[in-house]
């Protein structure tokens, strides 16, 4: 069964202060791992997708890598707004078209 | 341009109650789907439509029936209303059945 954790589930960090988000994942045989922001009230925000292990994506502030069994989503130098739910997703092979999602790290900057 | 709208965003109604929400996407993608989102903020997919057909049909009670009059539409409609069907409903579009989807602003249905 296709299954993703995300760690921690809370992170809260000062301005500035450099982190990593981390996603593991297990999926028989992997299409795609994406990363989602959702603020409150809203909808997830498409951020990145990865396909294969050793692939880097980088937004911003906002760099993604993925290994075989986990992804990374690490932020460089966080600024308030930056503060938000962060959602990972796997789609695997077995189950095309559907997203499997973590349950997600809250992050909190503070100034 | 609003790319993935719902409406309406926020839906109370009383139990037993039928009630639908509609979703609608401008950005020309054949795949459409419903997603919920719990009060732990889990979201898990309940449907997907490629083109009008059913291509994803989660283990959803019957009481839960998307509708896609066109590819550029998807819509539920939700009989007797529960108190457990209380949550975030997400509508979502992708360019084709696999990738990464664009999100709706949500539509919070909460049940008295």
């Amino acid at each position: 069964e296709d299954q993703v954790t995300q760690s921690p589930e809370a992170l809260r960090l000062q301005e500035g202060e450099s982190s990593s988000l981390n996603c593991s994942y297990t999926v028989s045989g992997l299409r795609g791992l994406f990363w989602y922001r959702q603020d409150p009230g809203k909808g997830p925000e498409f951020l990145f997708t990865l396909y294969s292990a050793g692939e880097e994506k980088e937004k911003e502030r906002l760099k993604a890598t993925l290994t075989k069994k986990e992804s990374f989503l690490h932020i460089t130098a966080p600024k308030p707004e930056d503060s938000a739910t962060y959602l990972c997703a796997v789609e695997g092979s077995s189950n095309t078209g559907k997203l499997i999602f973590g349950q997600g790290t809250t992050l909190q900057v503070k100034p | 341009d609003t790319a993935v709208s719902q409406t309406p965003k926020y839906l109370v109604t009383q139990m037993g109650n039928d009630k639908s929400i509609k979703c609608e996407q401008n950005l020309g993608h054949d795949t459409m789907y419903w997603y919920k989102q719990d009060s732990k903020k889990f979201l898990k997919i309940m449907f997907s439509y490629n083109n009008k057909e059913l291509i994803i049909n989660e283990t959803v009670p019957n009481r839960f029936s998307p509708k896609s009059p066109d590819k550029a539409h998807l819509n539920l409609h939700i009989n007797s209303l529960e108190l457990g069907d209380s949550a975030v409903y997400f509508c979502a579009s992708s360019q084709d059945s696999t990738g990464g989807a664009f999100f709706g602003q949500g539509t919070r249905l909460t049940v008295v």
